[in-house]
C-alpha cells in the first residue's frame, strides 16, 4: 500500500544545534502533517500543511519549529535551536483529503535525540 | 489538557477470544473516532473509523461502539490472534480541524 519514508530513523545531535527531519509523502496527497511522541506519553499533534502553508498548528509547534515543502519535494520539519526538551519520536503523516474525509497515512517516526 | 484517554494501558486476552479496547473523550464536538494499530519501531496504521453519526461500524472481526451519551467508544476484537498483538490507539476528531488527538494507547496481548 501507499507509503510514507521518514528519513532517517534516529537522529542525535547536541541541544543548540539546528537539525531538519525528513518526510517523503505518499505522491499524490496533497495534506501534510507531524507528530511528536515523547517516550511513554500520547502523540500529539505538531502541524497541518497544505498548498504551501500552515493550515493548523499547536501549542507545541514553538517559534524554533517551521516546515516546508520545497518544489514537491520532502515535507521538512526543521528544529532551530534544539533544545533537550525536543527529544521524542516525530511521526510525519499525509492525506489524499481532510482527516474525516481521507485516511492518515503515518511514516515510521524518526528518533531524536538532543544531548 | 488532555481530551481522551484509554484507561488501560495493557491488556491480556487468551487467543480466540474477544478483545475489547475502550476509550473515553470529554469535548461533544468530536465527530470523527477511529482506532489506529502500531507495531513497535512502525508507523500507525488505521484500521478503523466512524462518524458521529453511527453507532456501530463492523469490518470482520473488528467493531466500533460509539456511545456518544457516555463519551465512550470502543473496539471489539472478535477470534483474537496472537498477531493482534499490537499496541492500539484511539482517536478522535472534530470536524473543520487537521487534528488528530490520540489516546496514550493500549498495548494488547494475545497469549496463545
Amino acid at each position: 500500500g501507499p507509503k510514507v519514508l521518514q528519513i532517517p530513523s534516529h537522529q542525535i545531535i547536541d541541544m543548540g544545534q539546528m537539525v531538519t527531519l525528513n518526510c517523503d509523502p505518499v505522491s499524490n496527497h496533497l495534506y501534510f502533517y507531524w507528530y511528536k511522541q515523547i517516550l511513554g506519553q500520547q502523540m500529539e499533534f505538531l502541524v497541518n500543511f497544505y498548498n504551501g502553508k500552515v493550515m493548523e498548528k499547536s501549542k507545541l509547534f514553538k517559534d524554533q519549529f517551521s516546515v516546508e515543502r520545497p518544489d514537491g519535494s520532502y515535507f521538512t520539519l526543521k528544529i532551530q535551536p534544539t533544545a533537550l526538551e525536543d527529544s521524542a519520536v516525530y511521526f510525519c503523516a499525509s492525506s489524499l483529503g481532510t482527516i474525516s474525509n481521507e485516511r492518515l497515512f503515518f511514516g515510521h517516526g524518526t528518533k531524536l535525540s538532543v544531548l | 489538557g488532555q481530551q481522551v484517554k484509554q484507561s488501560s494501558p495493557s491488556l491480556t486476552v487468551q487467543e480466540g477470544g474477544i478483545s475489547i479496547l475502550n476509550c473515553d473523550y470529554e469535548n461533544d464536538m468530536f465527530d470523527y473516532f477511529a482506532w489506529y494499530k502500531k507495531y513497535p519501531d512502525n508507523s500507525p496504521t488505521l484500521l478503523i473509523s466512524v462518524r458521529s453519526n453511527v453507532d456501530k461500524r463492523e469490518d470482520g472481526r473488528l467493531t466500533v461502539f460509539l456511545n456518544k451519551s457516555g463519551k465512550h467508544f470502543s473496539l471489539h476484537i472478535t477470534a483474537s490472534q496472537p498477531e493482534d498483538t499490537a499496541v492500539y490507539l484511539c482517536a478522535r476528531n472534530q470536524g473543520g480541524s487537521a487534528k488528530l488527538i490520540f489516546g496514550e494507547g493500549t498495548k494488547l496481548t494475545v497469549s496463545s
